[in-house]
């Protein structure tokens, strides 16, 4: 069975940082692409970051790029998500989702990021 | 930034259909494979449709997907209480700088 589990959301002040972390299970790892998709409050949703399948190429949205960082520690199975420098606007659920190329097949329960003053 | 763009809802009595659309452009759906994510209150998306018209093991066919061109359509057939829900289209958009994924802006889907 596929897992996706996410961690380390909390609040910040605007201007910190905060390093999500989502241990994946249930399939092999390397095979695949996997993403971070957010969803603010009351808010639709928005692809943030991934890592695809081929040659392990990372991509941003305009709206994180050179704030945040995605990462991958293969041998433990587990995805990262460097968040710098956050907003207000960064304020979010923030999904650890795996891709099949071109759809997203499984998604993680998800983990609150709150910036705030 | 929602690229996609979708109804903000639909709806209907039960049993009737409903229909959905997302529309894009060549960057986005007209180049690339469109799925559909089905959004339960305070639960995280689940996949409904893939590559267009697929379902995955587990979804009833009462749900079905569509594209052309630069659109594309969800249609939800026997409408049930239980599809109450919010629904999202998504997609590869190429870009320049790279593979970006896009989702559509949502639709509410309610049950009279």
């Amino acid at each position: 069975e596929v897992q996706l589990l996410e961690s380390g959301g909390g609040s910040v002040q605007p201007g910190g940082s905060l390093r999500l972390s989502c241990v994946a299970s249930g399939f092999t790892f390397s095979s695949y692409g996997i993403n971070w998709v957010r969803q603010a409050p009351g808010k639709g949703l928005e692809w943030v970051s991934g890592i695809s399948l081929r040659g392990g190429r990372t991509d941003y949205a305009d709206s994180v790029k050179g704030r945040f960082t995605i990462s991958r520690d293969i041998p433990k199975n587990t995805l990262f998500l460097q968040m710098n420098s956050l907003r207000a606007e960064d304020t979010a659920l923030y999904y650890c989702v795996k891709d099949l190329d071109d759809h997203f097949d499984y998604w993680g329960q998800g983990t609150l990021v709150t910036v705030s003053s | 930034q929602s690229v996609l763009a979708q109804p903000p809802s639909v709806s209907a009595a039960p049993g009737q259909r409903v229909t959905i659309s997302c529309s894009g452009s060549s960057s986005n759906i007209g180049n690339n494979y469109v799925s559909w994510y089905q959004q339960f209150p305070g639960t995280a998306p689940q996949l409904l449709i893939y590559d267009n018209n697929k379902r995955p093991s587990g979804i009833p066919d009462r749900f079905s997907g569509s594209k052309s061109g630069t659109s594309a359509t969800l249609g939800i057939t026997g409408l049930q209480t239980g599809d109450e829900a919010d629904y999202y289209c998504g997609t590869w958009e190429t870009s320049l700088s790279g593979g970006h994924y896009v989702f559509g802006t949502g639709t509410k889907v309610t049950v009279l």
